[in-house]
């Protein structure tokens, strides 16, 4: 059975101070691993897909890392707007995703 | 591109009532997909469709829960009765095709709460 499991649950940083998100996983056979991003009330989006260790993905302020066992959102100098819950998901051999249950970060100004 | 369109937002309903959760998946995506989402337990998959049939609906967690897709363009979940443990954000998604690596698009969930 496919587990992902999501590290810290609750983040606070200040406005510009760097940190990561941690998401350690168990798959028979990774396909893919997802980062997603969502607001209050809203739908999970898309932000990142990464397939084998020592892939790296970028996107403004988040950078996105595999290893075997764990992938790590980077986040430099993050802003307000940055808060929200992060998801991460693996995709194993049934190509369905599992997820794990988050990161709230909250970025105070 | 309208996104994955879920009705009714917000559903309150007393305990033993019906409910129906609807959903309009992306044109031309293959595949849809039921999540629930909890405090507790995060997002849990209820059941999902490829090409309008039920692939695996083992998540579903009870009879009280079923699901339809009818269409490409359309599916429903019901529960009946309801109960207040279902209490939940329900999500609709959907992707091109299973079997790829392609990632989900969300609906922005229907709130359930049951009392």
């Amino acid at each position: 059975e496919d587990q992902v499991t999501q590290s810290p649950e609750a983040l606070r940083l200040q406005e510009g101070e760097s940190s990561s998100l941690n998401c350690s996983y168990t798959v028979s056979g990774l396909r893919g691993l997802f980062w997603y991003r969502q607001d209050p009330g809203k739908g999970p989006e898309f932000l990142f897909t990464l397939y084998s260790a020592g892939e790296e993905k970028e996107k403004e302020r988040l950078k996105a890392t595999l290893t075997k066992k764990e992938s790590f959102l980077h986040i430099t100098a993050p802003k307000p707007e940055d808060s929200a819950t992060y998801l991460c998901a693996v995709q194993g051999g049934s190509y369905i995703p599992t997820f794990g249950r988050g990161t709230s970060l909250i970025v105070h100004p | 591109d309208a996104g994955v369109i879920q009705s009714p937002r917000h559903e309150v309903t007393e305990m033993g009532q019906e409910v129906t959760l609807r959903c309009k998946p992306i044109s031309g995506h293959n595949s849809l997909f039921w999540y629930r989402q909890t405090m507790m337990r995060g997002l849990e998959l209820l059941i999902y469709f490829n090409n309008n049939v039920p692939i695996d609906d083992s998540g579903m967690p009870e009879d009280r829960f079923s699901a339809k897709m009818p269409n490409a363009s359309f599916s429903t979940l019901k529960i009946q009765p309801s109960e207040p443990r279902d209490s939940a954000v329900y999500f609709c998604a959907s992707s091109p095709r299973t079997g790829d690596n392609s990632p989900l698009h969300f609906g922005n969930g229907t709130r359930l709460t049951v009392t």
